[in-house]
């Protein structure tokens, strides 16, 4: 399967903590983007990379920044976690074209 | 505003029979359409994609069809086995912009 990878797989957090979620990839890929899923959402871009500290801002980027410092790692902050943010977080890569992107296992996050 | 519609939230289907699950955009220059299969507690996995350029594409049991006057797509299903069972995306993008997806319908065939 496609080397990408999501850690942790699930987490649970207080309200107010800083919390980061990790996508690793083996594949070199250029770009790289978050998503989160919530019921009668579906999948929402929260941001995406399309390099080496390239980054930009998705449809629900409040509350989240993101690090990009080398091609293989993407990182994801919620700088002081709030109750709407827990969700389930997917990261993927793209591939390009009509193969569409690779997504990771997701992290299950739950802010109490 | 949305721009990738899933109208349906569920959809149930008898096994054997057809399955067609229902997409409307708002963005007439989106260049490629997509659907994922999602499956309980793992990340969505590709299925089928349509360039913007033709009207339908087929891989074995599934099929996509364009319409772009209509700015619909359906993927369609046949025969339905249980397996299928899950949640279906339809997503879209255009040049080097990111997938935009609709919410999702959860199939359910019923053996």
């Amino acid at each position: 399967d496609a080397g990408i990878t999501q850690s942790p797989r699930h987490k649970v957090t207080e309200t107010g903590t800083p919390v980061t979620l990790r996508c690793h990839q083996t594949e070199n890929h250029r770009y790289m983007y978050w998503y989160r899923q919530d019921p009668g959402h579906g999948l929402r871009l929260i941001h995406y990379s399309y390099g080496v500290k390239d980054t930009d801002k998705g449809e629900v980027s409040d509350g989240y920044s993101v690090s990009r410092s080398k091609t293989e790692d993407f990182l994801l902050t919620l700088e002081s976690a709030t109750s709407s943010q827990t969700s389930v977080y997917f990261c993927a890569i793209n591939y390009g074209g009509l193969e569409g992107y690779t997504f990771g296992s997701g992290t299950r996050l739950t802010v109490v | 505003d949305q721009q990738v519609k899933q109208n349906s939230p569920s959809l149930s289907v008898q096994e054997g029979r057809i399955s067609i699950l229902n997409c409307d955009y708002t963005n007439s220059m989106f260049d490629y359409f997509l659907w994922y299969k999602k499956y309980p507690a793992e990340g969505p996995t590709f299925l089928i994609s349509i360039s913007s350029i033709k009207d339908k594409n087929e891989d074995g049991r599934f099929t996509v069809f364009l319409n772009k006057s209509a700015k619909h797509l359906s993927l369609h299903i046949v025969p339905s086995q249980p397996g299928d069972s899950a949640v279906y995306f339809c997503a879209a993008f255009l040049g080097n912009t990111p997938l935009v997806f609709g919410k999702g319908t959860r199939l359910s065939v019923i053996a």
